[in-house]
Formats: C-alpha cells, structure tokens, sequence
C-alpha cells in the first residue's frame, strides 16, 4: 500500500524556473515531512525538512509547503538550476520513512 | 568521519545463487535501514534494526530475504536463491536513533540477477 503519493514523475524546466514537485498522504500518525535529493549513482541525502505545525519552511531556493488538512505537501525550488538535476523524494515519518515514488528533475541550460 | 559505505559496489550473480550484501553504518547510529530501489522507481523499505531490539522485518518480500546486524554495527543483507526480480540496487542508511532522524545513506549494491 502506497502511503505516500509523488507527483509529477518527471518534471522539466528551463534554468531559471520554478520545480514544484507535489505529494499527498492519508495516514494522520505521519508527523514529520523530509525531502530527499538523489543524484545518479548516489544514495539519496535530506534536502529539507517540515513538521506538520507549520505552513511553510524555507531554505534558500528550496521551500516546502504543508497543507495539514488536505493532508499534501509540496516542494519549490526557486530560480532552478542544471545542477539541480536530480531524483527527489517527499517522504512521511511515523516510526519510519515512508518514501514517495520519486520525481525525476532536469534542468535545462 | 566516515560515512554509510556497503560493498560491493556492484554484484552479478547467476539465478539461483546466494548472494551477501553488507552495510558499515556511521560510528554511533543505533538505527540502521535497508532498502531496495528498482530501476526508476521510488525507495521500498526492507527490514530495520533499532539497537537491541528485534528488528522490523515487515517490508521482506519473501523468505529468501534476510539480514543481521552483529554487534549493533555492521550488517548484512542475504538473498538466498537469486531471481532476476531481485535485480536492483540495495540502499543502506542509518540513523542517530529513530523516527525524525535524518537518514544517511550509502551509495548503494547494484545487484544484476542473470
């Protein structure tokens, strides 16, 4: 059972723009909300993080939103960057990491 | 310091086969994860070990899937009768304990089932 839903699958975007990668959960014992960032070859490594009793967190280009009510959460990457390129993750806690499908990013030059 | 490392780095086997997969996490973490992510997938959760307690291993896909953890360090994931549905790589992360803390993973065994 997929608890935590990632969208889009793959996302392109010129330098330059915004990434806004979006997911979704249903189980409300979820009570901590990391972003992992995975370049190829690579393990994946914590981006950003929120907890549920705040709306938004932000950390130079990258910024997260919480909706704790429609139980979604998003990722916005500000002025995007080739370096950017990479594999991203929302993941959930409870007692673990609930991991979301993973959304591919190319940033193109 | 060091971080999470696993070796090999890359293992072909034959269908069949047993194979060991084996993780050094970060001096000092008492949690240690294992995961599988097949080829453009997302991360599936495998087993997980919290200092002395038994571990969780509800995300093992069948019992040819198993792992140990000797001495609260290093471990060892085996895959006992290899099938060409195992192929993928295999993540190891570890943590300072539990829960909220940040995973650190290693850079992954890519396993190829022939």
């Amino acid at each position: 059972q997929q608890q935590v839903k990632q969208s889009p699958q793959s996302l392109i975007v010129q330098k330059g723009g915004i990434s806004i990668i979006n997911c979704a959960y249903e189980n409300t014992a979820f009570d901590y909300f990391p972003w992992y960032q995975q370049f190829p070859g690579k393990g994946p490594a914590l981006l950003i993080a929120i907890r549920p009793d705040v709306s938004e967190k932000k950390e130079g280009r990258f910024t997260i939103s919480f909706n704790k009510s429609a139980k979604q959460f998003s990722l916005h990457i500000m002025d995007s960057q080739p370096g950017d390129s990479a594999t991203y993750f929302c993941a959930a806690v409870s007692s673990r990491l609930t991991f979301g499908e993973g959304t591919q990013l190319t940033v193109n030059p | 310091g060091a971080g999470v490392s696993q070796s090999p780095s890359n293992k072909v086997t034959e269908k069949g086969k047993d194979v060991e997969l084996r993780c050094d996490p970060i001096s000092g973490h008492t949690a240690l994860y294992w995961y599988r992510q097949s080829l453009g997938q997302g991360l599936e959760f495998l087993i997980y070990f919290q200092g002395n307690s038994a571990p969780d291993k509800s995300g093992l896909p069948s019992d040819r899937f198993s792992a140990e953890r000797t001495g609260g360090s290093v471990s060892t994931l085996t895959i006992q009768r290899t099938q060409q549905e195992d192929s993928a790589v295999y993540l190891c992360a570890s943590s300072f304990q539990t829960g909220e803390d940040t995973q650190y993973f290693g850079p992954g065994t890519r396993l190829t089932v022939l």
